[in-house]
């Protein structure tokens, strides 16, 4: 089956500073890739759509200038949180979308604790 | 908007029980809906995707309807495990093909 993996899994960092999420697909081509972000006991909601070439989609009330996405190849998409604050620790988890049908192959999730 | 509404939000069974997970949703203009099981602290597993056009999705012991009309689906697990404990969610996919998820539904299969 198809596989998306995310790097880091768990990352802790201090309050001001920016941390780079990964999401790559292994064994496809993901022409579209979405972002999530869940919170404790909370379901996910999906943050920003990201398609290969282009400026990605962010859903509203999510910050574009403080969550950057990049989606520089069909494989790989980043989540970058800028001037991470405590209140931005949450489980964010990825998504790719294959070409070929509707269905989403989620990452394994990246934990983000701000201190 | 779509909503979903994922009933009960909690679930606690004997091992060897048979249950029904639900999903509600409101905009029956989907392109497919999934059912998820989620761990604790882990990401999604994917059980079952049922396209706009099918009825219903079967896997070992799971099986998944849709009702697109009625803006329904139901997840059934047969013969519980205590393995089968984790949090269900079930999303659904418009447009855009980006999933909404409901909340969940906790499971507890006690031995």
């Amino acid at each position: 089956g198809a596989v998306v993996s995310q790097h880091p899994s768990w990352v802790i960092c201090k309050s001001g500073t920016s941390v780079k999420i990964e999401c790559r697909s292994l064994d496809f081509q993901a022409t579209t890739m979405f972002w999530y972000r869940q919170f404790p006991k909370q379901s996910l909601m999906l943050m920003a759509t990201s398609n290969e070439g282009s400026k990605a989609t962010y859903e509203q009330g999510v910050e574009k200038d403080k969550f950057l996405i990049n989606h520089a190849s069909l494989t790989l998409s980043t989540l970058t949180v800028t001037s991470a604050h405590p209140e931005d620790s949450s489980f964010y988890i990825c998504s790719a979308r294959s070409g070929y049908t509707y269905e989403q192959y989620f990452g394994p999730g990246t934990r983000l604790t701000v201190t | 908007k779509q909503e979903v509404t994922q009933i009960p939000a909690a679930l606690s069974v004997p091992e060897g029980e048979n249950l029904v997970l639900n999903c509600s949703f409101t905009d029956s203009a989907i392109y497919n809906l999934q059912w998820f099981r989620q761990d604790p602290g882990k990401g999604l597993t994917s059980l079952l995707l049922i396209q706009s056009s099918q009825r219903e999705q079967t896997s070992g012991r799971l099986n998944a309807s849709l009702d697109k009309s009625s803006g329904r689906s139901t997840l059934y697990i047969a013969a519980s495990q205590p393995g089968d404990s984790a949090t269900y969610l079930c999303a659904v996919g418009n447009s855009g093909y980006a999933l909404n998820f409901g909340k969940g539904t906790s499971l507890l299969v006690t031995p």
